[in-house]
């Protein structure tokens, strides 16, 4: 089946840095995508990633391992608005998204 | 570019009334939209995919004479939820994509819905 593992919460300071971690399993590939979401407001597009490698945006890096089936979302300088839920989601061989449930960042002062 | 606008933002309706949601593609041609539902801390769950000038495709589960979806035009999809109850009570959000088949999803702000 196709499933997308992600921590369920994970807490980080003020001004740090943190990596979400994403691991997907799907039938055929075609890129993964990073979605924040603000509580109570739809997601917003992060980022896109579909070959190996780093690409960085920012404050924000999204990194991309194919043959691991992985993926992580890494944010310095962290900011108090960057508490939210952040979602990993993989293009499947049909260009469906699977979604991942999603981790929740808490940005601790 | 790339923005997708969603009304209304917040609906009460009382149980048995139906409620139309819009999205809107403003700035591209969406042949493609999708409507999800995303229960409280819960994640994002696929209800259908419209396609414009056609009928949508439902996902399993998903009653399609309970949600009834129009996609008349490239800019605009409807979702009605017909006969509403408590239970359909969540967040619907709809998105499109400029149409490349790895071009990112943009989402409308959402719709929560609240049935009494």
């Amino acid at each position: 089946g196709q499933n997308i593992d992600q921590p369920t919460e994970m807490t980080a300071t003020e001004g740090a840095i943190v990596q979400i971690n994403c691991t997907y399993q799907t039938s055929g590939f075609n890129g993964l995508f990073w979605y924040q979401q603000h509580a109570g407001e739809a997601p917003t597009f992060l980022s896109y990633n579909v070959l190996d490698g780093l690409e960085e945006k920012g404050r924000f890096s999204s990194f991309l391992s194919r043959s691991k089936g992985y993926s992580y979302l890494l944010l310095k300088e962290l900011q108090m608005k960057d508490s939210a839920s952040y979602l990993c989601a993989a293009l499947d061989s049909n260009y469906q998204l699977i979604w991942g449930a999603g981790t929740k960042l808490i940005i601790k002062p | 570019g790339a923005v997708v606008s969603q009304h209304p933002s917040r609906v009460i309706c009382k149980s048995g009334t139906s409620v139309k949601i819009e999205c809107r593609s403003l700035d591209f041609q969406a042949t493609t939209m999708f409507w999800y539902r995303q229960f409280p801390k819960q994640s994002l769950m696929l209800m259908a995919t419209s396609n414009e000038g056609s009928k949508a495709t439902y996902e399993q589960g998903v009653e399609k004479d309970k949600f009834l979806i129009n996609h008349a035009s490239l800019t605009l999809s409807t979702l009605t939820v017909t006969s509403a109850h408590p239970e359909d009570s969540s967040f619907y959000i709809c998105s499109a994509s400029l149409g490349f088949e790895n071009s990112p999803l943009h989402f409308g702000n959402g719709t929560r819905l609240t049935v009494t």
